[in-house]
């Protein structure tokens, strides 16, 4: 089985800009959840999709914006970008963390994103 | 609140020596701890997952053991090798669903 894929792997933006990134889960894993990963802070929960729907959401501003898709593929989004948007973006699917068991999840290679 | 914390911050060890990389959790009701290992600019990816009944894990030369009753695991790293160098970090996952808190990690350099 492929692994959890993410595109771009690098992006530099400037501030005020918006971006775009994928992320196509693990064939038959129906959970997508991303992260942002700066060195002061470790890995940050962001948002989790399952069957095209947020089910849980991390603390935020509403800049930061996902969605699913119908064949688990997601994005999210990040406008009027800030320097401080600057993070490795880290996305990791599960097959449904609601089953015992399930919720195993397997990360991406992670999107670079540098904000100038 | 939920917390993860890790430590050493950051391990220099010499090629062959054994370490040993801590977490302390408050992650209430728990579920399950995960170690996860993450190379630079690379995605973590799984070592061991340990449940409320077990209390040793291994995977080749990373072992690890959880405490449930004081809330602790640790990673043991046998015989280190240059590619141990990574970032180690604790995951624990709250019981029921998918929320997961993270610890900063513990990061390794194995010097030649």
């Amino acid at each position: 089985k492929a692994g959890v894929t993410q595109t771009p792997r690098y992006l530099i933006k400037t501030r005020g800009q918006q971006v775009t990134l994928s992320c196509s889960p693990i064939s038959g894993h129906r959970s997508v959840s991303w992260y942002q990963q700066t060195p002061g802070q470790g890995l940050q929960f962001l948002f989790e999709y399952f069957s095209e729907t947020q089910r849980n959401k991390g603390n935020f501003p509403g800049r930061f914006s996902g969605r699913q898709f119908s064949n688990s593929r997601s994005e999210m989004n990040v406008s009027t970008l800030e320097l401080g948007d600057s993070a490795l973006y880290l996305c990791a699917s599960s097959i449904n963390p609601g089953l015992a068991g399930g919720n195993e999840q397997f990360f991406g290679p992670g999107t670079r994103l540098t904000v100038l | 609140k939920n917390q993860v914390e890790q430590s050493p911050q950051s391990l220099i060890i010499l090629e062959g020596k054994n370490c040993t990389l801590q977490c302390n959790y408050t992650v209430s009701p728990f579920s399950n701890l995960r170690w996860y290992k993450q190379d630079t600019g690379r995605g973590p990816v799984s070592l061991t997952i340990m449940t409320f009944s077990e209390n040793t894990k291994s995977n080749g030369r990373y072992t690890a053991t959880l405490d449930a009753d004081t809330k602790q695991s640790s990673l043991h790293i046998t015989a280190s090798q240059l590619s141990d160098s990574a970032s180690y970090i604790c995951v624990v996952t709250v019981s029921g669903y998918s929320t997961l808190t993270f610890g900063k990690g513990t990061m390794l350099l194995v010097s030649p």
